[in-house]
């Protein structure tokens, strides 16, 4: 079975500090993603990335950056997490086939608050 | 606690009953689609897929249907179980994937 696993379940942050989610998939799969999602707004793509090193900006890409220096391992960074971020952040991966299409393999989430 | 699903909206099913969750997708041009199942607390989980050249498809207890002509999609779940309280929501796919916001399944024993 596929597992995506992620850093943390609940973190909570105060406005300013910088925040590193973590996310490792154990599938070798190419393509992994970050999302957030907000009542009533389903899932919104933040970043995705095809292969290590490369990056792609999803919807909304404003206030976060990644990095995906290994291929089993993608990190979302918040250079300075401010309220509006507060959400829940799932990760997931996919394989073959460049883009965002085809089945993704979700993990469990983390969900931040920033106070 | 979860609060994935505050604003959805809701479907209650008695155990062993089917049940049907409907969902509107928005390009016509979209050629795959996927039904997802989240339990409180846990990310999506795949539960079955379609390809548009296809108008129904059939898993373990579940079926998909599309209709193209009126952009519906539908998942039909057979002999409601407790274990099959969630919120179900679709993706369609062109280019990218996109995400509906849900429907939360009650199921009442």
């Amino acid at each position: 079975d596929v597992k995506v696993t992620q850093s943390s379940r609940y973190l909570v942050k105060r406005t300013g500090e910088k925040v590193f989610l973590e996310c490792v998939q154990d599938m070798d799969h190419e393509n992994m993603f970050w999302y957030r999602q907000d009542p009533g707004l389903g899932l919104r793509l933040i970043y995705f990335s095809y292969d290590v090193k490369m990056k792609e900006k999803g919807d909304i890409p404003e206030g976060y950056s990644v990095s995906r220096e290994k291929k089993e391992r993608f990190s979302l960074i918040l250079e300075s997490a401010s309220t509006n971020q507060t959400s829940m952040y799932l990760c997931a991966s996919s394989g073959p086939g460049i883009g965002t299409g085809s089945e993704q393999y979700f993990g469990p989430g983390t969900r931040l608050t920033v106070t | 606690g979860e609060s994935v699903g505050l604003h959805l909206p809701t479907l209650s099913v008695q155990e062993g009953d089917n049940s049907i969750i409907n969902c509107a997708y928005s390009n016509s041009a979209s050629d795959y689609f996927i039904w997802y199942k989240q339990e409180s607390g846990k990310g999506p989980q795949f539960i079955i897929d379609i390809r548009s050249n296809m108008d129904k498809r059939q898993g373990q207890r579940v079926t998909v249907l599309l209709n193209k002509t009126v952009k519906h999609l539908s998942l039909q779940i057979a002999a409601t179980q407790p274990g099959d309280s969630a919120v179900y929501f679709c993706a369609e796919k062109y280019e990218k994937l996109t995400f509906g916001t849900g429907t939360r399944l009650t199921i009442i024993p």
